[in-house]
């Protein structure tokens, strides 16, 4: 099986945009639609992006979504820094069996 | 709108088993799966395994294989996730999530887990 490899942490100011990647370790980051989920402390996940790009209703059009092939790798670009972005971001895939894949989580905090 | 309501936290010991329930409302149940995900404390999250409403199929996460058994109750519009042989590092909280096999969208707040002699 493959594994999502994230950065432990991230922080970035208020009003900046910050990135996130996920690399995935064997075969290709096209192959398979990623998530992004996004905890803040004491709460549960929320999608806020699906299928590589994808944003559900209710999410605001700061956050986006990419995959780059080249660095088999996604992405989730939050622009607009705001402080109630601070939470930790979990990138999510599957393999050929439907078997999920999480990435360890990214802390994001907003100073 | 959209809410999985969940069962409240247990305290287990060593060798027992748990069943957490995960009621759904605001969507018709039988057009969307559950996954279960777990994190323990501190941690990341962790892949449980997924069920169909629609017609019971599961898939199960390779770890928990022989522990894990999925079901769900279509006239309540309840999923179940029970657990055997608990260790002290079943210890977590464990989420369900309504969404197909690839992927969840909205979640339960959780069920705290706690597994101790």
């Amino acid at each position: 099986n493959f594994m999502l490899t994230q950065p432990h942490s991230v922080s970035e100011s208020p009003g900046k945009t910050v990135t996130i990647s996920c690399t995935r370790s064997s075969g290709s980051i096209a192959s398979n639609y990623v998530q992004w989920y996004q905890q803040r402390p004491g709460s549960s996940p929320t999608t806020v992006i699906y299928e590589d790009n994808q944003r559900p209703s209710g999410v605001p059009d700061r956050f986006s979504g990419s995959i780059d092939s080249s660095s088999n790798s996604a992405s989730l670009t939050i622009s607009g820094l705001k402080t109630e972005d601070e939470a930790d971001y979990y990138c999510q895939s599957y393999d050929s069996s439907n078997l999920w894949v999480f990435g360890g989580g990214t802390k994001l905090t907003v100073l | 709108q959209v809410q999985l309501v969940q069962s409240g936290a247990e305290v287990k010991k060593p060798g027992a088993s748990v069943k957490v329930s995960c009621k759904a409302s605001g969507y018709t149940f039988t057009s969307y799966g559950i996954s279960w995900v777990r994190q323990a404390p501190g941690q990341g999250l962790e892949w449980m395994g997924w069920i169909s409403a629609y017609n019971g199929n599961t898939n199960y996460a390779q770890k928990l294989q022989g522990r894990v058994t999925m079901t769900t109750d279509t006239s309540t519009s309840t999923a179940y996730m029970e657990l055997r042989s608990l260790r002290s590092d079943d210890t977590a909280v464990y989420y369900c999530a309504r969404g197909n096999k690839w992927q969840g969208d909205y979640w339960g707040q959780g069920t705290l887990v706690t597994v101790s002699s």
